[in-house]
């Protein structure tokens, strides 16, 4: 089945902490995979993709993330976390059809 | 940069009204989605549609309708709200043979009373 986990449903780190938020996926195919970001009571927004090559990707704001077909992850992390980077963090999965999978989301608070 | 603008931020309704959620995007895409969000339950595909007219179920389809008469429009129907469709919900627009990037409106809350 196809499916993604995002195993951590809340977690809280201090301003200037290093932060990796965890996904790990079940696609039948070549994935395509994605992080967004979602700030309270908005939509969502795409922080970065990987479709192939380096598996080291560089997002916006910041983040990067880093695929390992080997352990069917796609993990996001950021050296230095802002204040503002407080939110809901969504990992989704797609490429053989036009439709995303979706994990259930990891909220991130930022204490000062 | 695309824009995804759905009519409403907020809207309150009562059981058994029919509701009506509008979603319009600017830039061409073929494929538009409606998802609804829900706490600890991630993002799940109500309806997509791949052309004019045309549509697919999604993982939630029960209780929903979907409209697709104009290429830039799609909009979600609940025949007759219920509570338990009090959600957020999502459209979003994609440009088929892009690497499935989708881009998300604002998101409408929808209290069902």
């Amino acid at each position: 089945a196809q499916s993604v986990t995002q195993p951590d449903i809340h977690i809280t780190v201090s301003e200037g902490a290093s932060l990796e938020l965890r996904c790990n996926y079940s696609y039948g195919a070549t994935p395509y995979l994605f992080w967004y970001v979602q700030s309270p009571g908005q939509g969502l927004q795409l922080l970065l993709k990987y479709f192939s090559g380096d598996t080291l990707v560089q997002g916006i704001k910041g983040f990067e993330a880093e695929f390992k077909r080997s352990q069917s992850s796609f993990n996001l992390r950021k050296p230095s976390v802002h204040w503002s980077d407080a939110a809901e963090y969504f990992c989704a999965v797609g490429g053989n059809t036009d439709k995303l999978i979706f994990g259930t989301g990891t909220r991130l608070q930022v204490f000062p | 940069d695309v824009k995804v603008t759905q009519s409403s931020r907020y809207l309150v309704k009562r059981t058994g009204e029919k509701v009506f959620l509008e979603c319009v995007q600017d830039m061409d895409h073929e494929n538009m989605f409606w998802y609804r969000q829900d706490p600890g339950l991630g993002l799940r595909l109500i309806y997509f549609s791949y052309d004019v007219k045309m549509k697919e179920k999604g993982d939630i389809p029960e209780g929903y309708s979907v409209s697709r008469e104009k290429k830039e429009r799609f909009s979600l129907i609940l025949e007759s709200a219920s509570t338990n469709q009090t959600s957020m919900y999502l459209c979003a627009s994609m440009r088929p043979g892009q690497g499935n990037i989708q881009y998300f409106g604002a998101g409408t809350r929808l209290s069902v009373l």
